[in-house]
């Protein structure tokens, strides 16, 4: 059973569409990372969410943690082609020294 | 300022071989975690490492081992080689701790069993 779950898998869009990809779990996590991966590369870190409620905005990437903080989501407005990649989020658990665990993520393809 | 190193990055192994895959953090980093990535499971939690102590382990058969050394670089092995083992190894550094801080990834080392 996979502690985080990511949707869609695959997104693919026109450029200058706008986008949301969700992040789920029963459980509660402490804080909530989102990185993305290019092809060859290892992921890098967008974005870090700690508190319920929060949203951080990075250029045209919008970031929430969900109240409870059992979830969140990324908003992608106007999608370019540099936005393609694969989307993963991160959490971890609320319960002391606990590994970070990633959902599969979201593939998304953004056409010019 | 340097970023995370693996070697090798490309690798083919047959089954019931052995493998060693080699991670030196960023300098100064004293955490150091792998993963395994497969696109089925995506990215599956394997060790974490801080000053040579594991302080974490994943779900992972004993076949999977690893070590960190004083000077923070860190190891893997995997043992008798399966098909299933054919993935993308990552390793990851952090400033501090790994369960409170941003996690620097290696380009990885890709694994082919045959």
């Amino acid at each position: 059973t996979q502690l985080l779950e990511q949707s869609p898998q695959f997104l693919s869009i026109q450029e200058g569409e706008n986008l949301t990809v969700y992040c789920n779990s029963s459980s509660v996590f402490s804080s909530l990372q989102w990185y993305r991966q290019e092809p060859g590369e290892g992921p890098v870190l967008l974005v870090t969410v700690v508190t319920g409620g929060e949203v951080k905005k990075l250029k045209r990437l919008t970031f929430q943690f969900g109240d409870a903080r059992k979830d969140s989501s990324l908003h992608i407005t106007a999608a370019q082609p540099g936005d393609t990649g694969l989307y993963l989020c991160a959490g971890r658990r609320n319960s002391g020294n606990t590994p970070l665990v990633f959902g599969k993520g979201t593939r998304l393809s953004v056409i010019a | 300022k340097a970023g995370v190193t693996q070697t090798p990055r490309y690798l083919i192994k047959t089954r019931g071989q052995q493998v060693t895959l080699s991670c030196s953090p960023i300098s100064g980093h004293r955490s150091v975690s792998w993963y395994q990535q497969t696109p089925g499971q995506g990215l599956q939690f394997l060790f974490e490492y801080f000053s040579e102590t594991q302080r974490n382990k994943g779900n992972f058969p004993g076949r999977f081992s690893g070590r960190q050394f004083s000077n923070s670089r860190s190891e893997m092995n995997v043992s008798t080689l399966e098909l299933g083992d054919s993935a993308l190894y990552l390793c990851a550094s952090s400033l501090v701790e790994a369960n409170t801080g941003e996690l620097f990834f290696g380009e990885g080392s890709r694994l082919t069993v045959l």
